[in-house]
């Protein structure tokens, strides 16, 4: 069976300080992979894709960054947050087998940017 | 490109009551993939249903949608609110092999006794 882990579970961070969260997926090899953000009370936001490793197409970018250096880890990164990225992030697979396939969404992180 | 529309913000429901939300698409091609998540307090969302099928009615957990292709929609409903379905519900459509699907806004179900 797969499973979707994200790290961490939760992030207190400074306005300015750097940032990375990270997802992995195992049991599924060659996934394809998204990051999302949800604002408290809001709606889903797409911000990448990637549907192989070293390939990252950006939705919108809000300042951020991502990385697929395994074929089972994504990486969503930036330099300096703000305070407008707080909120919960999201990480799905899903597999690579065209429009037919659902979205499996990990736990999520939720990160507040003080 | 792809879009979806869906049942604005809020839908609050009294127990007992029937659902339905509204989800129509926008797409070029002819072979859209339509879901439904859910997603339910401090959770991930989760799926729902799931459907290519023009005019086939989809069912799961007591909730049914049926794909229109000919009024490009694909509304969720079910006969009878539960509390417990008080949770945030997206549709999202897969179209032309593009590998990034596109999500509706979100609607807002709150079931109150």
């Amino acid at each position: 069976a797969q499973t979707i882990h994200q790290w961490p579970v939760a992030e207190i961070k400074a306005v300015g300080s750097p940032l990375s969260l990270g997802c992995t997926i195992k049991g599924k090899s060659s996934p394809n992979l998204y990051w999302y953000w949800q604002a408290t009370g809001g709606t889903l936001q797409q911000l990448f894709y990637s549907i192989t490793v070293g390939q990252v197409e950006s939705v919108v970018q809000l300042n951020l960054s991502a990385s697929r250096p395994k074929d089972d880890q994504f990486i969503l990164s930036t330099e300096k947050l703000l305070l407008s990225h707080s909120g919960f992030y999201l990480c799905a697979w899903s597999p690579g087998l065209g429009d037919y396939a659902e979205q499996f969404f990990g736990p999520g992180t939720r990160l507040t940017v003080l | 490109g792809d879009s979806v529309t869906q049942t604005e913000g809020l839908v609050t429901l009294t127990e007992g009551l029937p659902v339905m939300l509204n989800c129509t698409y926008q797409t070029i091609y002819s072979n859209p993939f339509l879901f439904w998540y859910v997603q339910h307090l401090n959770e991930s969302p989760r799926l729902l249903l799931k459907s290519f099928t023009d005019n086939k009615r989809t069912e799961h957990q007591g909730f049914h949608a049926t794909l229109h292709k000919s009024s490009s929609s694909f509304h969720l409903q079910k006969s009878s609110a539960q509390l417990s379905d008080s949770a945030l519900y997206y549709c999202a459509l897969t179209s032309g092999g593009n590998y990034k699907p596109t999500f509706g806004k979100g609607t807002s179900l709150v079931v109150h006794p």
